[in-house]
């Protein structure tokens, strides 16, 4: 079974500052997908950005990048110019390379804080 | 485009009471999910759904959880007889998936937060 792993509980950064956060994985499958969720105070999960393991090149979405080393099986996601918005619960995710839906795995989440 | 939409958005119980949750995805997904969320962990799917029919329901606790997704479009969760470790948000999500290869994106409601006293 895979597993998803991020080891820091809570990350704080300065508003328009830069901050990774890290995410390890355990699959021996060679193709799957992988994601970073937002969950705000209000609880909806918010996809972030999301990455193809085939693919080399590393996904971006405006602010949000990510950092895909597929033989460490490590996915870091790094947000600049950091906004009192971005403060909020993130989860990385996994989902194996299945025809048709597949669940996600998720790990234990890291709480960002955004200082003014 | 609406989003999912669950209610209630937070519900209290003693326990051996039952308790139901309901969940209505993005119209046309034919893809549902129910997670359960206790405190300070992520997300862990309970069941999924395609159509109206069970894909995988491996960490259901089908002595006190059952789930239907009648006519293929809303979906229910119960759980009956309830216990104080099923305190958690319950999530539903949606996505198109039509048995397609390549990224299929969960969109997820606002979920329910469940108190078991």
């Amino acid at each position: 079974a895979q597993t998803v792993t991020q080891s820091q509980p809570e990350m704080s950064v300065q508003e328009a500052e830069t901050v990774t956060l890290s995410c390890t994985y355990d699959t021996s499958e060679s193709d799957y997908y992988l994601f970073w969720y937002k969950q705000p105070p209000s609880r909806q999960m918010i996809l972030v950005i999301r990455q193809e393991a085939y693919k080399q090149q590393n996904a971006t979405e405006n602010r949000f990048s990510v950092n895909f080393q597929k033989a460490a099986k490590s996915f870091s996601l790094k947000i600049s110019d950091s906004q009192l918005g971005d403060a909020a619960m993130y989860f990385c995710a996994y989902r194996s390379y299945g025809q048709g839906a597949q669940k996600l795995v998720f790990g234990q989440g890291t709480r960002l804080t955004i200082n003014p | 485009e609406a989003g999912v939409a669950q209610s209630p958005r937070y519900k209290i119980i003693e326990k051996r009471q039952s308790v139901a949750f309901w969940c209505n995805p993005i119209s046309g997904h034919a893809t549902l999910y129910w997670y359960q969320q206790i405190l300070g962990q992520g997300p862990k799917l309970l069941i999924q759904f395609q159509n109206n029919g069970v894909v995988d329901d491996s960490q259901l606790p089908k002595d006190r959880f059952s789930a239907e997704r009648l006519k293929g479009v809303d979906s229910t969760l119960k759980i009956q007889p309830a216990k104080l470790e099923d305190s958690a948000v319950y999530l539903c999500a949606s996505s198109f998936s039509l048995a397609a290869l390549g990224t299929d994106t969960q969109y997820f409601g606002p979920g329910t937060r469940l108190t078991v006293l």
